[in-house]
């Protein structure tokens, strides 16, 4: 079992600000990390995929950085909008299976307009 | 391209009772896999699968019976439906490869099913 743990959990923030919350996990045998972005009522889609340490990844206000060697990564999403409400789910592949995703349990984001 | 199809979106059962949850994909991925959603929770796996004929045990399979035997379906089945087992499924497919660059092992998610287990 692969340990991915999110934080914080819930976030509330007003329209116009900036956010960022944490994946954390094992630093040792990094493959791949995955941030899905899962809106109320729908189901979750894929943001972004990083591998390298150092990588950094951007879609409009939406973007995230990657640290393998202490096994974090971070999501920012700058000038937040009432549209970006939703949970962001971090996920990473583990064990012997490669499709198989260990998700940590996300970080609910209200954008109040 | 319809992507990963679920059905039903809905359903009510008794305890006890047995139903099936279909799960469709036209991608021609070779992973299918099921998550159950709980306030709090976050997605956990249920069962899994890297190709026809293959299935493997998630973290919380007790309960639930899988089977794939065309790489297009994946259908979970509740044998003796308990209330704990109320929940959001989701159905998520993905290709395997060792290039993430391209999109490999990026689930691709169905649009859940609402189960409640009276």
């Amino acid at each position: 079992i692969l340990n991915v743990e999110q934080s914080p959990q819930s976030l509330h923030v007003q329209e116009g600000d900036s956010t960022n919350f944490t994946c954390s996990f094992p630093s040792s045998n990094f493959y791949a990390l995955h941030w899905y972005r899962w809106e109320t009522a729908k189901s979750p889609e894929a943001l972004f995929v990083m591998t390298l340490n150092g990588d950094e990844k951007k879609k409009g206000r939406i973007s995230a950085t990657l640290n393998t060697k202490e096994g974090y990564s971070y999501l920012y999403i700058k000038g937040s909008q009432p549209e970006d409400s939703a949970t962001y789910l971090c996920a990473l592949p583990g064990g012997s299976t490669l499709g198989r995703l260990y998700f940590g349990r996300g970080t609910q984001l209200t954008v109040w307009p | 391209n319809a992507g990963v199809t679920q059905t039903p979106k809905f359903q009510v059962l008794k305890t006890g009772q047995s139903m099936t949850l279909q799960c469709a994909q036209d991608m021609n991925h070779e992973y299918m896999s099921w998550y159950r959603q709980d306030p709090g929770m976050g997605l956990r796996l249920i069962h899994y699968s890297v190709g026809a004929g293959i299935t493997d045990q998630g973290e919380v399979p007790n309960g639930y019976n899988v089977s794939r035997s065309t790489t297009e379906d994946f259908p979970l089945r509740l044998l003796s439906a308990a209330p704990s087992q109320t929940s959001v499924y989701f159905c998520a497919s993905s290709y395997l490869g060792q290039g993430v660059l391209d999109g490999a092992n990026v689930l691709t998610f169905g649009a859940g099913s609402r189960l409640t287990v009276l």
